[in-house]
């Protein structure tokens, strides 16, 4: 089974400076996605960025960028130029990319990351 | 209109009673699936629905149901509560590749 860890219950950054998170995963599988999910206060789940396994390119959606580590097993959340609307719980999230034909599906999640932003 | 609806948003229940979350979908997707979420957690499944035929424990479905009704509803059952149920309930729907979230029900067990 896969497992999801964020070794980070909290982090602190000023307004306008910039901040990761960690996320570090344990698979047997090559092929996955992986994902960093905000949860705002009003606790909606909203899906901050991605990145597929096969892609050696780090994805990026304007001031969030991830450094995926493969082989390391790491997937770190970059936030740039943190905002107070940053302020939120973040989760990283695991899933194999075996879709089909059955066997387990749905995310496996790491407990959180609880993000302030200091204005 | 939210592409993920589940109701009730919130809930106040006693414990013993039976409890239907419910969720529909209009994002035309087959996969849905039921999670949990308690506080320092993270989110665990539940269920979780390849089609209308196939359903699926997750990792921690003792004390729930499931039912799915049409491709677009799913539906989690706690046919008795109890307190350690209060939770956020979350449904997500997919196809390929991330989930799609609806806005949680909060469910409290007195």
């Amino acid at each position: 089974a896969q497992t999801v860890t964020q070794s980070q219950p909290e982090m602190s950054v000023q307004e306008a400076e910039t901040v990761t998170l960690s996320c570090t995963y344990d698979t047997s599988e090559s092929d996955y996605y992986l994902f960093w999910y905000k949860q705002p206060p009003s606790r909606q789940m909203i899906l901050v960025i991605r990145q597929e396994a096969y892609k050696q390119q780090n994805a990026t959606e304007n001031r969030f960028s991830v450094n995926f580590q493969k082989a390391a097993k790491s997937f770190s959340l970059k936030i740039s130029d943190s905002q107070l609307g940053d302020a939120a719980m973040y989760f990283c999230a695991y899933r194999s990319a075996r879709l089909v034909g059955g066997g387990a599906d749905g995310l496996t999640f790491g407990k959180g990351t609880h993000l302030i932003i200091q204005p | 209109d939210a592409d993920v609806t589940q109701t009730p948003r919130n809930r106040i229940t006693k414990t013993g009673k039976r409890i239907m979350l419910e969720c529909s979908q209009t994002k035309g997707h087959d996969r849905m699936y039921w999670y949990r979420q308690d506080p320092g957690l993270g989110l665990q499944l539940i269920y979780y629905s390849f089609d209308v035929k196939d359903i699926n424990k997750g990792e921690i479905s003792d004390g729930y149901s499931v039912s799915r009704q049409a491709q677009a509803k799913f539906s989690l059952s706690l046919e008795s509560a109890i307190p350690n149920q209060t939770a956020l309930y979350f449904c997500a729907t997919s196809d390929n590749s991330p989930l799609h979230f609806g806005n949680g029900t909060r469910l409290t067990v007195t």
